[in-house]
């Protein structure tokens, strides 16, 4: 069954440095989002991306936040300049709106320590 | 506008018993409802989904939810608890299409022996 990846699956960083959290949607979907979850918390929306643009984006997601597919099947978040409080688990999702499922599969998770 | 609301952070049966999530949910057009387990450091599960048609859901693992949309609830159950089902839940909510998902803080489930 394909399946959502990404890469690395945790990533230790020091405070103000670039981070790039990779992702490898299913390749014949359209939408591709990224989500985060502070630990112990609910996951959050960050930033969902169709077409080769944002279509939505949260609060969360300023300026320090950016998306790129850098080619036809890589999806990545990067944080320019990493704060502890950007310490989290972030999930990639990808979603295929034609058809009937509406689900958005979920890749394992980058485990993003900021220290 | 999506929220999602679960009743309860923690929620603790014994072995056997039945276990009961509960979620609320408001939506202002037709929802797209999910149930996802997370096991400790790992990523995220769907247990079942409901999309259209038929309002009891079933999913994997024994569980199942039903869509209530006079109630807008989404509750999730399993007849009889079983110790690898400890774990957290999260109900989930998405007009569908390529719009985001909106999760509710979770119910960890614990079960005793």
């Amino acid at each position: 069954e394909p399946e959502v990846t990404q890469t690395p699956s945790h990533q230790v960083t020091q405070m103000g440095q670039e981070v790039i959290l990779r992702c490898v949607p299913i390749s014949n979907h359209l939408y591709f989002y990224w989500y985060r979850q502070i630990l112990g918390q609910k996951v959050e929306f960050l930033v969902s991306f169709y077409n080769n643009e944002i279509s939505e984006k949260s609060e969360i997601f300023d300026d320090q936040f950016s998306v790129e597919r850098p080619d036809g099947s890589n999806f990545t978040l990067k944080i320019r300049s990493t704060k502890l409080e950007d310490s989290a688990m972030y999930f990639c999702a990808s979603s295929d709106p034609r058809g009937n499922s509406y689900e958005q599969y979920f890749g394992p998770g980058t485990r993003l320590t900021v220290t | 506008a999506q929220s999602v609301t679960q009743l309860g952070s923690h929620v603790s049966v014994s072995e056997g018993a039945l276990v009961l999530l509960r979620c609320n949910y408001s939506s202002s057009v037709p929802p797209y409802l999910f149930w996802y387990v997370q096991y400790p450091n790992q990523g995220l599960q769907l247990l079942l989904k409901y999309t259209t048609g038929a309002t009891l859901v079933k999913g994997i693992n024994g569980f199942e939810a039903e869509f209530k949309k006079s109630e807008t609830s989404f509750h999730l159950t399993k007849p009889s608890a079983h110790m690898s089902d400890a774990a957290e839940y999260f109900c989930a909510v998405s007009p569908g299409g390529g719009f985001k998902t909106i999760f509710g803080a979770g119910t960890r489930l614990f079960v005793k022996a």
